[in-house]
């Protein structure tokens, strides 16, 4: 089974909708990521989140919120959908324990979500 | 400010063509580490690599090797008789150092390889 899942992997929604997508970790890591990939832009940092009680703006936070639920749960929330939050999102997770070692992320497969 | 530079956004080679791909970083901390990931077509990010800062050695894995050169910013990424799998995107990405720090990673744009057969 995979360590990091996300759902739903597809989405295809309409402008204004709420959406959440989620994503949950077997890793037990404190450490978690949302990322957003867009075509000849990489992938940019939405929210982290040190445990339960700490969430932190990315850089681009803007049109996104974000739940921690508990450790192994992290959503991220479209609000409002809009045309240009269509993306390939990406959740990862970190183990700050083993970080001067090997700061590895390790990603979930990514959720395509297309607004319309 | 922290920033991945890869100048080539598309490469085309043969199959069997040796391909090295570019990424130049910029950061001003003194202990950090860069990564490759490789994105396939199905979308999944695989890591391929990681190198810490004081670690300037190169590495090989099979028909894969980095070289990473403190003096120029640069970690490159070299395939050697490139296959058809290896069409792929490729991410250079760099993160600041253990330490209070947020470990979130700065990627670079992205280079598409195709390998034609």
């Amino acid at each position: 089974d995979a360590d990091v899942t996300q759902t739903p992997r597809n989405r295809i929604t309409k402008t204004g909708k709420r959406i959440m997508l989620e994503c949950s970790q077997t890793k037990g890591h404190d450490r978690m990521y949302w990322y957003r990939q867009d075509p000849g832009l990489g992938l940019r940092l939405i929210y982290y989140s040190f445990d339960v009680k700490d969430i932190n703006k990315g850089e681009i936070s803007d049109g996104y919120s974000v739940s921690r639920q508990a450790q192994a749960k992290f959503s991220l929330s479209l609000e409002s959908a809009i045309p240009n939050q269509t993306a390939l999102y990406f959740c990862a997770t970190s183990d700050p324990s083993r970080a001067w070692a090997y700061n590895e992320q390790f990603f979930g497969p990514g959720t395509r979500l297309t607004v319309l | 400010a922290q920033k991945v530079t890869q100048a080539q956004t598309e490469i085309s080679v043969v199959e069997k063509e040796d391909v090295t791909l570019d990424c130049v970083y910029e950061t001003r901390d003194t202990t950090y580490y860069l990564f490759w990931y490789k994105q396939p077509p199905s979308g999944e990010l695989v890591f391929l690599i990681r190198r810490n800062s004081f670690d300037e050695q190169n590495e090989i894995s099979g028909r894969y090797s980095w070289n990473f050169q403190k003096s120029t910013s640069s970690f490159n990424f070299t395939i050697t008789a490139s296959q058809v799998v290896d069409s792929a995107v490729y991410f250079c990405a760099l993160s600041e150092a253990w330490g209070g720090a947020t470990n979130k990673l700065i990627f670079g744009t992205g280079t598409l390889l195709a390998v034609q057969p």
